[in-house]
Order: structure tokens, then C-alpha cells, then sequence
């Protein structure tokens, strides 16, 4: 199946500084990759849709001005947590789908656990 | 809107014991229908989709899901787990144009010998 790799697969950090956490599809050519944040025992929740080329889309009640996603090939998006706060450690997960390829199937990273300290 | 609900937060189970985890939806429009397994520390894969046809989908590892539109549910089976098959699992629905997917809360199999 196809490949997506996220990196660092893990962060602690300082509270106020900023993380960038790399998604990147090593085999296909991702037209859509998607940005989900998920809490222990509950479901992923989409925070933004990114398409190559074109400013996400972010689901309602999360901060495009925290959460900054760039989508700037169609091989590469980047999550950039600006100004973390001990409330923004989560685990993060992108997924990539090709839709010529996939017929809607994801591709998702292992996730990038990020703990502020 | 579209919601996905996954009654059950943990399944416990024996080996070669068959599993049932359950899987409703709530949907105002068609969507398409999909179970996905995260093994401990690995990133989530598909398992398998319902885009259409038979109602009645096998996926890998012996795992199958029936589609029932009149109960709106996508319930996943294996008739024999192994011990290899604990992880956790999540339904998720996406619309015709896969612009988005939604997920339920996952729920974890944990098969005992």
C-alpha cells in the first residue's frame, strides 16, 4: 500500500515556542491530506483539509492562526503549532488519499505525539 | 452533518472466540463506509470500504462488515480472532466526494489466549 511518513514521531517542547510536524507521501501523489488531532478514548477529530496549492480548509473551532497547514507540493504538508500550550499536547495525525488511486481510501502517518510542557 | 457512533470502547475476547464490533452512523446523505486498525504504534490502515455492490464486504486478515442501510450500521466480524488481532479499531464515513471523514470514538480488541 501506499506510504505516508510524519515526522518527528514525537516533540516536547516549551510552552510559547512553535512546532512544525512534517506529513509526506513517499509513493503517490497526495491531491488532499487532511490534519486530525486525536484525544485518549475518543475519535479523531478533523481540524483542516489541505489541498496541493491552496489554503486549507479548517473545521470549525479550530485556530487557523495556531494551527498553521501548508500544503506546498503534492508530496509534502506541514502542521506548525505556534505558540504552544500545555492544552495543545495532543497526538496528531495527517492521512493523504489519491483519489485516482486510493477510491477513497486513506493513507495515514504514524502520528507525532506532542507533549508542552 | 454526519456522526459515527462505536458503542463499545473495549472488547474483550478469547482467542478463536468470534467478535462483533459494532458500528452505527447518522447520515442525511449516502456516504461510503470504511473500518480502519491502529496496531500499538503504528499508524492507522485500512481494513476494509463499502463504496457499493454487495452489502456484504470482506476486508484483510479475515475481518468482513455487513452494510445495513435500514439500521444505518457497518458492524465488523471475524469468526476466529488471534492474538494478533488486538488493536483498535475505527469505523469512519466519508461522503461521495471524500472531502471529509468522520470517525468514531475506536474501540479495542483485546484478545486473550
Amino acid at each position: 500500500g501506499a506510504v505516508v511518513s510524519q515526522h518527528p514521531s514525537w516533540v516536547i517542547c516549551k510552552s510559547g515556542t512553535s512546532v512544525k510536524i512534517e506529513c509526506r507521501s513517499l509513493d503517490f501523489q497526495a491531491t488532499t491530506m487532511f490534519w486530525y488531532r486525536q484525544f485518549p478514548k475518543q475519535s479523531l477529530m478533523l481540524m483542516a483539509t489541505s489541498n496541493e496549492g491552496s489554503k486549507a480548509t479548517y473545521e470549525q473551532g479550530v485556530e487557523k492562526d495556531k494551527f498553521l497547514i501548508n500544503h506546498a507540493s503534492l508530496t509534502l504538508s506541514t502542521l506548525t503549532v505556534t505558540s504552544a500550550h500545555p492544552e495543545d499536547s495532543s497526538f496528531y495525525i495527517c492521512s493523504a488519499i489519491s483519489g485516482a488511486r486510493s477510491r477513497g481510501e486513506l493513507f495515514f502517518g504514524e502520528g507525532s505525539r506532542l507533549t508542552v510542557l | 452533518a454526519q456522526s459515527v457512533t462505536q458503542l463499545d470502547s473495549q472488547v474483550p475476547v478469547f482467542e478463536e472466540a468470534p467478535v462483533e464490533l459494532r458500528c452505527n452512523y447518522s447520515s442525511s446523505v449516502s456516504v461510503y463506509l470504511f473500518w480502519y486498525v491502529q496496531y500499538p504504534n503504528q499508524g492507522l490502515q485500512l481494513l476494509l470500504k463499502y463504496l457499493s455492490g454487495s452489502t456484504l464486504v470482506k476486508g484483510i486478515n479475515g475481518f468482513e462488515a455487513e452494510f445495513n442501510k435500514s439500521q444505518t450500521s457497518f458492524h465488523l466480524r471475524k469468526p476466529s480472532v488471534h492474538i494478533s488481532d488486538t488493536a483498535e479499531y475505527f469505523c469512519a464515513v466519508s461522503l461521495y466526494n471524500f472531502n471529509k471523514f468522520y470517525f468514531g470514538s475506536g474501540t479495542k480488541l483485546n484478545v486473550k489466549p
